[in-house]
């Protein structure tokens, strides 16, 4: 079973600042998600990654398949990006078919 | 497009009940799981169906069960529920599944408080 690790818990950073998140997991996978929660429940997906890098607006996810390690950055930060991050893997080979979620992220940006 | 749906938003049940959520994917999307989220943690597997069959099931009991019906909507449906069941319940949808590769979308889930 694979364990999904996130760091930092909480982060609170003024609007502009770059903002990275981290997320490693224990076994090899066939993709990673980086997820967005707002208080109200909704997730919506970021970005799947199976290798290297994906930019998409001010937000970068980068992913290093050896290290089992992932980044998710936020370039000139702003408090509309104040939600829960969450990174989320999906195991390779068989077995359950659903994904193995970190605890998240609670980012908050202040103007 | 609709994106994916899910009723009821929000219910309210007593200690012993039985409770159907349900769920509708984006069209064209085969694939549904469904995943529990407790307060302050990540969200925990709990079901995936595609074509109508389970392809994988997480640590949870009996009293869960799921079904994916011929327009690939589904249920999920907790039966003697326990205070511990109180959660926010997601369902996904994705073309196939999320260990396919696909990008998967979620519903804003249904919010199940037990008393």
């Amino acid at each position: 079973k694979n364990e999904v690790e996130q760091s930092p818990q909480n982060l609170t950073a003024q609007e502009g600042e770059f903002i990275t998140i981290n997320c490693s997991y224990s076994v090899g996978i066939s993709a990673l998600h980086w997820l967005q929660q707002h208080p109200g429940g909704g997730i919506v997906s970021l970005f799947m990654l199976s290798s290297g890098k994906k930019k998409h607006g001010r937000l970068i996810a980068t992913i290093n398949i050896q290290e089992k390690h992932s980044s998710l950055h936020i370039t000139a930060s702003h408090p509309r990006d104040s939600a829960v991050y969450i990174c989320a893997v999906s195991d390779s080979g068989g077995g359950a078919d659903g994904l193995t979620f970190g605890k998240g992220t609670h980012l908050i940006i202040q103007p | 497009d609709a994106g994916v749906t899910q009723s009821p938003t929000h219910l309210i049940k007593t200690r012993g009940q039985q409770v159907t959520l349900r769920c509708s994917p984006i069209s064209g999307h085969k694939s549904v799981s469904w995943y529990q989220q407790v307060l302050g943690q990540g969200p925990q597997f709990i079901f995936q169906y595609y074509e109508k069959e389970e392809r994988g099931r997480g640590n949870f009991p009996d009293r869960f069960s799921a079904r994916q019906f011929p327009n690939y909507s589904s249920e999920l449906n907790v039966n003697a529920l326990l205070l511990g069941d109180s959660a926010l319940y997601l369902c996904a949808s994705s073309w196939r599944g999320a260990h396919s590769g696909n990008t998967i979308y979620f519903g804003e889930g249904s919010w199940l408080t037990v008393v």
